[in-house]
């Protein structure tokens, strides 16, 4: 049973174009996050989100919209999809506030025509 | 602000080999350090942790240890396998927030 699950794993688009991202997580954490990997492999922040409540809102461009429907969910919306937005999307979570130990769902692969 | 820089890579290695990649940090207050491993087409699982000056993380023959003295969390491990090959992390994090900062990442290749 998957801890972190993120859906689609893959998902290809124009450029302009609104996609979604969804996360679950059923370790009953509080806390989730979504990161962002490069084609480096290099991985940065974007959001967090503790309790339905936003935490941490890193230099993103207004295009991307998290919502946090429950504690379980946190999905990412992106507007306007630009070539740059290309990257594999990372959901994590961790128990509370106090962050520790992350658990990573699989990645989503974002490719902009 | 706190971040992490770790040795470039990639790193690449015969089977049985000594490893090490060198993580040294920056940060306010006293931050928890941590080494990450991603698989191919994985997410980032956890491979060790310590919270606190001269902690030693140990996880599948990999070792780490917490050195203030000179900001340092080097990973080694003493016989590496193939099944090793992957992409390790170093972060931190520290006490007052939840933002786990992440190095650049250090791409093993482990040959047989």
């Amino acid at each position: 049973d998957t801890a972190v699950s993120q859906t689609p794993k893959y998902l290809v688009t124009q450029m302009g174009n609104d996609k979604s991202i969804k996360c679950e997580q059923n370790l009953g954490h509080d806390t989730m996050y979504w990161y962002k990997q490069d084609s480096k492999k290099f991985l940065k922040i974007m959001f967090s989100y503790n309790n339905k409540e936003l935490i941490i809102n890193e230099t993103v461009p207004n295009r991307f919209s998290p919502k946090s429907p429950d504690k379980a969910h946190l999905n990412l919306h992106i507007n306007s999809l630009e070539l740059g937005d290309s990257a594999v999307y990372f959901c994590a979570s961790s128990q509370d506030l106090r962050g520790g130990e992350l658990f990573f769902g699989e990645g989503s692969r974002l490719t902009v025509l | 602000g706190n971040s992490v820089t770790q040795m470039e890579g990639p790193v690449t290695l015969s089977e049985e080999a000594f490893l090490t990649i060198n993580c040294t940090y920056t940060a306010t207050g006293y931050p928890s350090l941590f080494w990450y491993v991603q698989y191919p087409g994985e997410g980032l699982q956890l491979l060790l942790k310590a919270t606190k000056a001269d902690d030693k993380g140990s996880n599948k023959g990999f070792e780490a240890t917490y050195r203030k003295e000179t900001t340092s969390f080097h990973l080694e491990k003493g016989s590496v396998q193939v099944s090793d090959s992957a992409v390790y992390f170093c972060a931190l994090m520290t006490n007052n927030n939840n933002d786990m900062r992440f190095g650049a990442g250090t791409r093993l290749t482990v040959k047989p």
